[in-house]
């Protein structure tokens, strides 16, 4: 089974900030997915096959990496996009999410 | 537009079992694998299985194999998830969710259902 580590666990930032998130695999892994989640709500999917934006995603949202090391990077956070986020690898089974970031208002 | 509704949870004691539904509609359910995901309370989200579009493919998280079984009706436009032997780490939240593979292409959109409360509990 593929771990993933995400980092930080908490990001405390303020609207117009960048937010840079980080997921590690244990194993290279080729198909990372990215997925958004506000409270009471389904995780929506924001960016996948590492930076291929989803339907509704905005440009401010920027996927990259390879191999062991993806980041997810929101350039200028607007109140939205303060919420959980989570890494998915989809290559190989079964597939594993990371623990989550919660991006949150400093 | 696509929807996906679960149904099926509830309160169950341990070592018992539970079958969950997911209607799906606004898309041809026959042409896409669909997969369960769950997340237990104010934690993260854990991979359950996946179905093929034609049922002849499953896989399954290590924490539920050999106790959980994903199926489909494509007549019925269902996917399904049989639980047994039901843990109180199974409770959950448990999303259907759609594969975003068809036909040799990714799509763009990945639908979620709103997902269906499972306790286990004495």
């Amino acid at each position: 089974e593929i771990v993933l580590t995400q980092s930080p666990a908490t990001l405390s930032l303020s609207p117009g900030e960048r937010a840079t998130l980080s997921c590690r695999a244990s194993q290279s892994v080729e198909y990372l997915a990215w997925y958004q989640q506000t409270p009471g709500q389904a995780p929506r999917l924001v960016i996948y096959d590492v930076f291929n934006r989803a339907t509704g995603t905005p440009a401010r949202f920027i996927g990259s990496g390879s191999g062991t090391d993806f980041t997810l990077t929101i350039s200028s956070l607007e109140p939205e996009d303060f919420a959980v986020y989570y890494c998915q690898h989809r290559g190989t089974w079964p597939r594993t999410f990371g623990q989550g970031t919660r991006v949150e208002i400093k | 537009q696509v929807q996906l509704v679960e149904s099926g949870g509830g309160v169950v004691q341990p070592g018992r079992s539970l079958r969950l539904s997911c209607a799906a509609s606004g898309f041809s359910f026959s042409r896409f694998g669909m997969q369960w995901v769950r997340q237990a309370p104010g934690k993260g989200l854990e991979w359950v299985a996946i179905i093929w579009y034609d049922g002849s493919e499953k896989y399954y998280g290590d924490s539920v194999k050999g106790r959980f079984t994903i199926s489909r009706d494509n007549s019925r436009n269902t996917l399904y998830l049989q639980m047994n032997s039901l843990r109180a780490e199974d409770t959950a939240v448990y999303y259907c969710v759609r594969e975003p593979y068809v036909a040799g292409q990714t799509l763009p959109d990945e639908p979620w259902g709103q997902g269906t409360l499972v306790t286990v509990s004495p």
